[in-house]
């Protein structure tokens, strides 16, 4: 089955600073790569995703990339601010509307004012 | 903006005991899961449901769980027989039809097995 490996497990930056989490997965079938932001005991969030037909995507701070040759993605969050402070997972999963997401480990983001 | 929700909130039940945990859905969506994240540590899949069965379950997914969609709203997870170890946050999610893939999280349910 997949498995998806995330790092860091903690991640520390000044306020406005620039913060990258990247991953990597074993199935070259998966397709679809979320990425969820989840505060303390809050759900997860779905803040951006990105299909294996696409190299990149962005939304205003963030921004995604996929290597499908390799099998990595990254998170890169830009001009990072307090509330980004959180938990963030990304995910893999296959085709298809039922398929499951299977998660990384997570990474703990700390914005330090 | 339609939600994911779930109840209760927090369960506390002791070992051996059955729990019913309830989620509704977003009303146009087909597809349904169960996930569970222990304290601290990933979400990681249960089972997925559509069209009134399951279609796939992890290995955590055993004998002791079931799911039903029991009416058009509701989706449940049952733990015939709980375990110290089941103590997590279980969380329900449900996607549109095949073609969209984004999965939306209800609040979860924390539950205490003692």
């Amino acid at each position: 089955g997949e498995n998806v490996e995330q790092h860091p497990s903690t991640l520390s930056v000044q306020e406005g600073d620039s913060a990258v989490i990247k991953c990597t997965y074993s199935d070259s079938a998966s397709n679809y790569f979320p990425w969820y932001k989840q505060e303390l005991g809050k759900r997860p969030q779905l803040i951006i995703d990105i299909r294996s037909n696409v190299g990149e995507k962005k939304d205003q701070r963030i921004a995604v990339t996929l290597n499908k040759t390799a099998k990595h993605f990254s998170l890169h969050i830009t001009e990072t601010q307090p509330e980004d402070s959180a938990v963030y997972f990304c995910a893999a999963s296959g085709s298809g509307g039922y398929q499951k997401v299977t998660f990384g480990t997570g990474t703990k983001l700390q914005v330090i004012p | 903006e339609p939600e994911v929700t779930q109840t209760p909130s927090h369960q506390v039940t002791q070992m051996g005991q059955e729990v019913i945990l309830r989620c509704v859905p977003i009303s146009n969506h087909l597809y349904f899961y169960w996930y569970r994240q222990i304290l601290g540590q990933k979400v990681e899949f249960l089972v997925s449901f559509y069209n009134n069965e399951i279609s796939e379950k992890s290995e955590i997914f055993d004998d002791q769980f079931s799911v039903e969609r029991p009416d058009g709203s509701n989706f449940t997870l049952k733990i015939r027989s709980t375990k110290l170890e089941d103590s997590a946050m279980y969380f329900c999610a449900s996607s549109e039809r095949s073609g969209r893939y984004e999965q939306y999280f209800g609040p979860g349910t924390r539950l205490t097995v003692t």
